[in-house]
């Protein structure tokens, strides 16, 4: 059972616009969501993460958004460069766990 | 400071054979984990060792095995493969191993292959 998903496999986006991909959880016990970034032949890189008593983190061109009651929360990037041509990984925790849950993955295409 | 470094990076094995795989951690980080990345399950965790202990594991068949040594050093041991043991392999490092306030780096992984 996957407790974190990625229900869309790619996003293909223009350079200069905004890139969302989203993320949905089950496990209402997740106080801790991650975004990671993977480009080929790497490991995943962590990106930005937010803690469940807030709404909103930002970090230059990155913004996640939680919203608990919907069990959901996004990756926005603007504006989106061609570097950002990788796949992102959606991840959660709770307090005191080592361990983290990982979504499927949303490959990202920024065309120039 | 050197990351997160995985030996070998690729491996390629037959139906029953056993494998290791070796991580070592960024310099200080003692909490070391694994992840199994396949592409319709995402990653998936394994084990996490900690001063050389096993603190949590995962939901993985007993075929599955790691241990840590006191350099913080991990290895992973799979047994007996099967065809959907092929993966990549990725381990994680972190200070103390807390997924909440320690960020975790990951190595390249390895791309094991069974035939």
């Amino acid at each position: 059972d996957q407790q974190v998903k990625q229900n869309s496999p790619s996003l293909s986006v223009q350079e200069g616009r905004i890139s969302i991909l989203n993320c949905d959880y089950t496990n209402s016990m997740f106080d801790y969501f991650l975004w990671y970034k993977k480009y080929p032949a790497e490991g995943p890189t962590f990106l930005i993460s937010i803690s469940s008593i807030k709404d909103k983190n930002e970090d230059g061109r990155f913004t996640v958004f939680l919203n608990k009651s919907a069990k959901h929360l996004s990756l926005h990037i603007v504006p989106s460069q061609p570097g950002d041509s990788a796949v992102y990984f959606c991840a959660a925790s709770e307090t005191g766990a080592n361990n983290l849950f990982f979504g499927t993955g949303t490959r990202l295409t920024v065309i120039p | 400071k050197a990351g997160v470094t995985q030996t070998p990076r690729y491996l390629i094995k037959t139906r029953g054979q056993q494998v290791t795989l070796s991580c070592s951690p960024i310099s200080g980080h003692r909490s070391v984990s694994w992840y199994q990345q396949t592409p319709g399950q995402g990653l998936q965790f394994l084990f996490e060792y900690f001063s050389e202990t096993q603190r949590n594991k995962g939901n993985f068949p007993g075929r599955f095995s790691g241990r840590q040594f006191s350099n913080s050093r991990s290895e992973m041991n799979v047994s007996t493969l099967e065809l959907g043991d092929s993966a990549l392999y990725l381990c994680a490092s972190s200070l103390q191993g807390s997924a909440t306030t320690d960020t975790q780096y990951f190595g390249p992984g390895t791309r094991l292959t069974v035939l």
